[in-house]
Parts: C-alpha cells; structure tokens; sequence
C-alpha cells in the first residue's frame, strides 16, 4: 500500500529558531500535498495545499511566511516553521495523493511530527 | 457550508457491541466521504469511504450508511473490540475524493472489557 513517510517524528526546540519537517510518498508519485495542524484533542486543521512545481495554496487565517511549504519534487514536501514560538507547539500532519489516480484518490497520512517549542 | 458535524464526542461501548459515530454536511457538492482512524500519536489512516450513489457500504466490521436526501452518513463498527479503541473522523470531499478534506470534529472510541 502507498506509505508516506514524515521526519522527524518529534523535535524540541527554542523560540525563535527554525524547523524543517519532511514529507515523502515513498512507493508512489504525489502531485497533491496536504499539511495539517493537530491540537489535543482536536481534529484536524488544514493548513496549505502544495503541488509540485508551485508555490502552496495556504488556508485562511495560515501565515504563508511562517509555515513554508515547498514541494520540489514528486516525492517530497517541507514545511518549515520560521522564528518559531511556544504556540506553535502542535502536532503537525501531512498527507498526499497520488499522480494519474482516479477517483475517489484515496489520501494517504504520514505519521505526524510533534513540535515543541520551549 | 463548508462544516461537517460530527457526533458523539467520545463513545463508551461495551466489548463486542456496536459502535455507531454520525455526522452530517452542509455543501451538497460533497460527493466524497471517507472514515479515518487515527490512534494516539499516529496520523489518520483511512478505514472506509463511500461515495452518494450508494446508501451503505461494508467492509468486514466497518460499516457506512449514508442519506443523501438527511445529508447524514454514519459509522457503524461491528462487534467492536479493545483494538478499535481510537479516534474516529468523518470527512468530506468534492470531486469525488480530488478536493481538500473536510473533516469533522472526532469522536474517542474506547471500548471496554
């Protein structure tokens, strides 16, 4: 079955400071990447939409230069949280689809990255 | 337009009961609607997912109804054991699956000896 891979799976790190999460698709092609933000408890928020090949689609409300996305190839997107602060601390989410799919293209979810900010 | 309502918040059921999550759309131009699992920690995985063109779709245990005319579907785990203790969320979809995700608020499972 298609698997997506996100890394890391948690990071700690200090207000201010900058960090990358990774998204794969590892035995398929994603042309569509999603990445969303989980608080306890709560259910999923989407955050940006990302083809590959251009520049993200962010959701209202989401600052575009905080939360970066960049989907540079086929297989892989990042989301990097700039100048990050204590309320940034969540569970971030990715998910794809895949290429030529048709419908009902199922979306398949990484593992999530646990973020916190000190 | 856009909400997608899902109930009850958390769900108590006895081992080998069934478990039975619902939810209801606004936008009638949703023409997806898949059910995911998510455990603590974990991402979503997709259990089932069924489309309006039919009113109930089963998969072993899992099972969905969905009213076209209520604009509700539901989830209905049969025999529900320890193992299905998890998160459960709805969500909706356009284009038949090739849009954005809506998803529902959750509902915590926890099924007991």
């Amino acid at each position: 079955g298609a698997v997506v891979s996100q890394h890391p799976s948690w990071v700690i790190c200090k207000s201010g400071t900058s960090v990358k999460i990774e998204c794969r698709s590892l035995d398929f092609q994603a042309t569509t990447m999603f990445w969303y933000r989980q608080f306890p408890k709560q259910s999923l928020m989407l955050m940006a939409t990302s083809n590959e090949g251009s520049k993200a689609t962010y959701e209202q409300g989401v600052e575009k230069d905080k939360f970066l996305i960049n989907h540079a190839s086929l297989t892989l997107s990042t989301l990097t949280v700039t100048s990050a602060h204590p309320e940034d601390s969540s569970f971030y989410i990715c998910s794809a689809r895949g290429r030529d799919r048709g419908t009902n293209s199922p979306l398949h979810f990484g593992n999530g990255t646990r973020l916190t900010v000190t | 337009q856009q909400q997608v309502k899902q109930s009850p918040q958390s769900l108590i059921v006895q081992k080998g009961g069934i478990s039975i999550i619902n939810c209801a759309y606004e936008n009638t131009a949703f023409d997806y609607f898949p059910w995911y699992q998510q455990f603590p920690g974990k991402g979503p995985a997709l259990l089932i997912a069924i489309r309006p063109d039919v009113s109930e779709k089963k998969e072993g245990r899992f099972t969905i109804s969905f009213n076209k005319s209520a604009k509700q579907f539901s989830l209905h785990i049969m025999d529900s054991q320890p193992g299905d203790s998890a998160t459960y969320f709805c969500a909706a979809s356009g284009s038949f699956g090739n849009e954005k995700l809506t998803f529902g608020t959750g509902t915590r499972l926890t099924i007991i000896p």
